[in-house]
C-alpha cells in the first residue's frame, strides 16, 4: 500500500522567512496530494492540494510542487507570520471513487515574531 | 460550510467497557472517515464508509467497529476498550469522486483508564 513520509518533524523559522516542508510517496499511481494544517485544539483544515497533471500550484503565500518522477511534493509558505505555527500534514491518494488519503506524520512548524 | 460533529470533544471511559463515538455530517456527502491521532504518527485511517451500510477496513481496524445505518452518522465502536486505544479520534467527510477535500470534525479526545 501506500506509505507517505514527511520531514521535518519540526521547523522553527522567523517571521518574514520561508518554510519549505517535503514529503515523499511510495505509490505511483497516487495522483492527488492534499496538505492540511491543524492548529493548536483545532481540526485540520484543507489549505491547499494538486493533482498529478499539474506541476505547481499557488495561493497567496502558499505554494506546492510535484515531482512525479521522483515521487515528491512540498508545500513553500513564504513571508510567514506567527498565525502560521501549526502542524501540517500532507496526504497522498489514487483515483478512486472514495478517495482514500495516506497521511505524513505531520510537522510542527513554529513562526517567531 | 460543511459542519462535521463529533458528538463529545472529551471522553473518559474504563478498560473493558463498549464505547461509542458519532459523527453527523450536514452536506449530503458520500464519504466517511474514522482516524485517530497519536504524536509522532500522524493521523491513520480506523475504518471509511462510501455509502450507507457500507464500510470498508483502513489500516488500523482492530479493535474497532463501525456502523452506517444513514448517510448523515458514522459511528465508531470500541468493542473492549483498551489503554492502548486512547487517543484522538477524527471523523471526516467528503463528496463521492477524486480530489474531494475531506472535511474534519473538531475530534474527540478518548481517555480509557
Amino acid at each position: 500500500g501506500e506509505n507517505v513520509e514527511q520531514h521535518p518533524s519540526t521547523l522553527s523559522v522567523q517571521e518574514g522567512d520561508s518554510a519549505v516542508i517535503k514529503c515523499t510517496y511510495s505509490d505511483s499511481a497516487s495522483n492527488y496530494f492534499p496538505w492540511y494544517k491543524q492548529e493548536l485544539g483545532k481540526r485540520p483544515q484543507l489549505i491547499i492540494d494538486i493533482r498529478s497533471n499539474v506541476g505547481e500550484k499557488k495561493d497567496q503565500r502558499i505554494a506546492v510542487t510535484l515531482n512525479k518522477t521522483a515521487k515528491h511534493f512540498s508545500l513553500h509558505i513564504t513571508e510567514t507570520q506567527p498565525e502560521d505555527s501549526a502542524v501540517y500534514f500532507c496526504a497522498a491518494s489514487r483515483d478512486t471513487g472514495f478517495q482514500k488519503l495516506v497521511f505524513g506524520t505531520g510537522t510542527r512548524l513554529l513562526v517567531s515574531p | 460550510d460543511v459542519k462535521v460533529t463529533q458528538s463529545s470533544r472529551y471522553l473518559v471511559k474504563r478498560t473493558g467497557e463498549k464505547v461509542f463515538l458519532e459523527c453527523v455530517q450536514d452536506m449530503d456527502h458520500e464519504n466517511m472517515f474514522w482516524y485517530r491521532q497519536d504524536p509522532g504518527l500522524g493521523l491513520r485511517l480506523i475504518y471509511f464508509s462510501y455509502d450507507v451500510k457500507m464500510k470498508e477496513k483502513g489500516d488500523i481496524p482492530e479493535g474497532y467497529s463501525v456502523s452506517r445505518e444513514k448517510k448523515e452518522r458514522f459511528s465508531l465502536i470500541l468493542e473492549s476498550a483498551s489503554t492502548n486505544q486512547t487517543s484522538m479520534y477524527l471523523c471526516a467527510s467528503s463528496p463521492q469522486g477524486n480530489g474531494q477535500p475531506q472535511h474534519f470534525g473538531d475530534g474527540t479526545r478518548l481517555s480509557i483508564l
